[in-house]
């Protein structure tokens, strides 16, 4: 079965950082392309950022590029997503995806607020 | 940025009757591969999406045969032949051709 688990998320205030991390199980993570997706209260789904299989390509929402620093490590089979100088419309769930976005988690919540 | 857009954004459906989402990308979604990377999810009430077709018409396993994808360039279609209770939630595509990966606003379906 598969199964992707994030955490990692938290209240912080603006400004601060955080470090997400998904767990995953299943699938052989090292052969896949992963994301880390985001949702708003009451809104949409936003792509993040996204990372090859063996890391050395990466890309980033405009909005994330500077902030944000997605990375991985196969021998842990864990994706990982480094979020630096939040702030308050960085708040969403922020879930991890695979495949093309075939599976997800059920994702972390990150509030910035002071 | 393609900008992805959705029609309707709301639709209340009878439950047996068929419904259909439409959705436009400001470009084509034909990658220099061939491919069309166009998706669509279903995200219930307090879950995380669900990917129900993949490059446009490809079903994930699992999906119910009720739900098609159709389309080309910058025009897509889902299609739920015969809506159940279980299927109200909101629908987004989703293109996967152009960086930054871009969703649609959403379809939120409910029973009328």
């Amino acid at each position: 079965e598969v199964q992707l688990v994030e955490s990692g998320g938290g209240l912080v205030q603006p400004g601060g950082s955080l470090r997400l991390s998904c767990a995953v199980s299943g699938f052989t993570f090292s052969s896949y392309w992963m994301s880390w997706v985001r949702q708003a209260p009451g809104k949409g789904p936003e792509w993040v950022a996204h990372i090859k299989e063996d890391g050395s390509e990466k890309y980033y929402v405009d909005s994330a590029k500077g902030r944000f620093t997605i990375s991985r490590d196969n021998a842990k089979n864990s994706l990982y997503l480094q979020v630096d100088n939040l702030r308050a419309e960085d708040s969403a769930v922020y879930y991890c995806a695979n495949n093309a976005f075939k599976d997800w988690g059920q994702g972390t919540l990150v509030t910035v607020s002071s | 940025d393609v900008v992805m857009t959705q029609s309707p954004l709301s639709l209340p459906v009878t439950l047996g009757q068929p419904a259909s989402i439409s959705c436009r990308s400001s470009q084509s979604l034909v990658h220099p591969d061939g491919s069309t990377y166009l998706s669509w999810f279903q995200q219930r009430p307090g879950q995380s999406p669900r990917r129900l077709i993949y490059k446009v018409s490809n079903r994930d396993s699992g999906v119910p045969d009720r739900f098609s994808g159709s389309g080309s360039g910058t025009d897509f279609t889902l299609k739920i032949s015969r809506v159940e209770a279980e299927d109200v939630g909101v629908y987004y595509c989703m293109q996967a051709t152009h960086w930054p990966f871009t969703f649609g606003p959403g379809t939120k379906v409910d029973i009328k």
